[in-house]
């Protein structure tokens, strides 16, 4: 049968509007998380990351908010575009002794005309 | 294209069979990681080397897998026996990691990975 994980949230926004993506993570204790987009095939690309020390970064299009108190970040795409079209993970560095990235579930993003 | 190539990008193997995978990271990295990704997840963590020493390996890393960066450069994953439920993407990335002050860095560059399909 099929597995519940092939059912990835997907959010569809059309072309042009501003995309918002959630993700929770699991360690208190982490200080460093990205955003990581894979389109299908590929393996996953760096596009964003930020530090626990701050709650607010900014790229080209893309901002991320850190929320520590709640263990939230979310990812906006501004003006989405159909190139944006792909999985998106949150990861998490965790400091077990060594550093260790542990990915959140992945959303799927669909940029609709 | 960033950097890290794998090879093959697709693998079919019967199960019972052995399969090895190639990674060469960016030249210049000192770290390099081996994930397995499953449909519909995120890439897991498998195992980890800082230049050749094999520095850190997951539970998921059962005694059929095996992996080694001989000089520091390429690495190499040995699945023996492959079985059905091996099937999944097999990523590789590198990092080099440095310090700044007290902030450290280490930005993972991902490889497209070797499809594995075991029949």
């Amino acid at each position: 049968g099929e597995s519940v994980g092939l059912h990835l949230p997907t959010l569809s926004v059309q072309e042009g509007d501003n995309s918002i993506i959630n993700c929770a993570y699991s360690n208190s204790a982490s200080d460093y998380f990205i955003w990581y987009k894979q389109e299908s095939g590929k393996g996953p690309q760096f596009i964003i990351d930020i530090r626990s020390n701050m709650d607010k970064r900014q790229g080209q299009r893309v901002t991320v908010l850190l929320n520590k108190t709640v263990k939230h970040l979310s990812l906006q795409i501004a003006a989405t575009q159909p190139g944006d079209s792909a999985v998106y993970f949150c990861a998490e560095l965790m400091n077990t002794g060594f550093q260790k990235l542990v990915f959140g579930t992945g959303t799927r993003l669909l940029s609709v005309q | 294209d960033t950097g890290v190539s794998q090879d093959p990008r697709h693998k079919i193997t019967k199960r019972g069979q052995n399969v090895t995978f190639r990674c060469d990271p960016i030249s210049e990295h000192n770290r390099l990681y081996w994930y397995r990704q499953t449909l519909g997840q995120g890439p897991e963590f498998l195992t980890y080397f800082q230049n050749e020493a094999q520095l850190e390996k997951s539970r998921l890393l059962s005694d059929r897998f095996s992996a080694e960066r001989p000089k520091g450069s390429f690495s190499t994953l040995e699945i023996q026996r492959t079985e059905q439920g091996d099937s999944a993407m097999y990523l590789c990335a590198s990092s080099f990691t440095y310090r700044v002050g007290k902030v450290s860095y280490n930005e993972q560059f991902f490889g497209p990975g070797t499809r594995l399909t075991v029949l």
